[in-house]
């Protein structure tokens, strides 16, 4: 079974801070994402990372930033925490073989800024 | 670009009847479709997807949806509802492999004994 591990279940950070969100893969796939879930809003692509040291903004990158330095982790950076950055955060990972382009979620990470 | 509307935000149905999730969908391309399932407190789970072939699919838990590409639609229906499908439910389009995967708003549904 295919197992994406988000570092972090439940998180409660201060305004300003720096924080980093980790996300670990185990099946070598190419490309991994991250997500915000807001009630109502559905999931919202922050970014997007198609192979290692390759990234792409999402929907909403603005007060994020990413990391791949290797293929099976993809960190999320906050670099100033914002109360209104207080979400659920989803990682997922898809490869580009014979899996029909399925992506795969860990359990989420709970942020909370105060 | 791509983009994906579920209507609905809450769906309420009694406990074996039929469960009905309305799914559309804007592609510049032939679409990836996906129906996923989030219970509470945890991250989303594959129900069934579409890339090619056969329009309708079967997926687990009893769930199927339909490709109908005239009307730009992936409806997710359930013959029978449990207790157990009660939860939040995602559609999702992807134009394809190292192309972003969108997402709707969510349908949760809720079943009544």
């Amino acid at each position: 079974d295919v197992k994406v591990t988000q570092s972090s279940r439940y998180l409660v950070k201060r305004t300003g801070e720096k924080v980093f969100l980790e996300c670990v893969q185990d099946m070598d796939h190419e490309n991994m994402f991250w997500y915000r879930q807001d009630p109502g809003l559905g999931l919202r692509l922050i970014y997007f990372s198609y192979d290692v040291k390759m990234k792409e903004k999402g929907d909403i990158p603005e007060g994020y930033s990413v990391s791949r330095e290797k293929k099976e982790r993809f960190s999320l950076i906050l670099e100033s925490a914002s109360t209104n950055q207080t979400s659920m955060y989803l990682c997922a990972s898809r490869d580009r073989g014979v899996s029909g382009n399925t992506i795969y979620f860990g359990e989420g990470s709970w942020l909370t800024v105060v | 670009a791509q983009s994906v509307t579920q209507l609905g935000s809450h769906v309420s149905v009694s406990e074996g009847a039929l469960v009905l999730l309305r799914c559309n969908y804007s592609s510049s391309v032939p679409p990836y479709l996906f129906w996923y399932v989030q219970y509470p407190n945890q991250g989303l789970q594959l129900l069934l997807k579409y890339t090619t072939g056969a329009t309708l699919v079967k997926g687990i838990n009893g769930f199927e949806a339909e490709f109908k590409k005239s009307e730009t639609s992936f409806h997710l229906t359930k013959p029978s509802a449990h207790m157990s499908d009660a939860a939040e439910y995602f559609c999702a389009v992807s134009e394809g492999h190292d192309y972003k995967l969108s997402f709707g708003a969510g349908t949760t549904v809720t079943v009544r004994a």
